[in-house]
């Protein structure tokens, strides 16, 4: 089955910096990697995605890339701001077959510093 | 349109005990799925109903977990009986369509037992 690896486990970045968190997926077959973002104590929210047939996209102050090769994805986050802080997580499935449950990323907790 | 809902939000058990959560899709989405968080690790997913259907059960740790959407509406996930390691937060999500986009979560059933 798929194993997704997330890392860091916790990001500390200043107001304004930009923030990465990267993700390794193992299925080859997998080719659709949304991201959630999870608020304390709300539902988890996706913030954007991507297929297996572009490398990037972005929206905004986010950004994902994907490197099929090495099998692994990143989210970016452009002038961060107080409330960017959250948990972050990323996940990775195959879109098409009959199973189409996400695999989850352990979480990054992103912290913005004032 | 309203979301995903989960009853209860929060529920303290003891070992032994038998709890039933329960989840609302958002209407109209055939797909539902369950998600468990224990705390500090990945979302894991469980299961994936489509309509009344269990699409894919492989996440279901064993056969103390069972779930149900008799009808294809809202679904219960029991747990009998609750050991230590069944705390956690339980997530279910719903979609319209099985092979793109985006899941709606519900806010999670937080479960812990003593």
């Amino acid at each position: 089955g798929e194993n997704v690896e997330q890392h860091p486990s916790t990001l500390s970045v200043q107001e304004g910096d930009s923030a990465v968190i990267k993700c390794t997926y193992s299925d080859s077959a997998s080719n659709y990697f949304p991201w959630y973002k999870q608020e304390l104590g709300k539902r988890p929210q996706l913030i954007i995605d991507i297929r297996s047939n572009v490398g990037e996209k972005k929206d905004q102050r986010i950004a994902v890339t994907l490197n099929k090769t090495a099998k692994h994805f990143s989210l970016h986050i452009t002038e961060t701001q107080p409330e960017d802080s959250a948990v972050y997580f990323c996940a990775a499935t195959y879109s098409g077959g009959g199973a189409d449950g996400l695999t989850f990323g352990k979480g990054t907790h992103l912290i913005i510093q004032p | 349109e309203a979301g995903v809902t989960q009853f209860p939000s929060h529920s303290v058990i003891e070992k032994g005990q038998t709890v039933t959560l329960r989840c609302d899709p958002i209407s109209g989405h055939d797909n539902l799925y369950w998600y468990r968080r224990v705390m500090g690790k990945e979302i894991k997913f469980l299961l994936h109903f489509v309509k009344e259907s269990k699409q894919d059960e492989s996440g279901m740790p064993n056969n103390r977990f069972l779930a149900e959407r008799t009808g294809g509406t809202y679904s219960t996930l029991k747990v009998q009986p609750a050991e230590l390691e069944d705390s956690g937060v339980y997530f279910c999500a719903s979609s319209r369509q099985l092979n793109t986009g985006e899941l709606f979560f519900g806010e999670g059933s937080r479960l812990t037992v003593l």
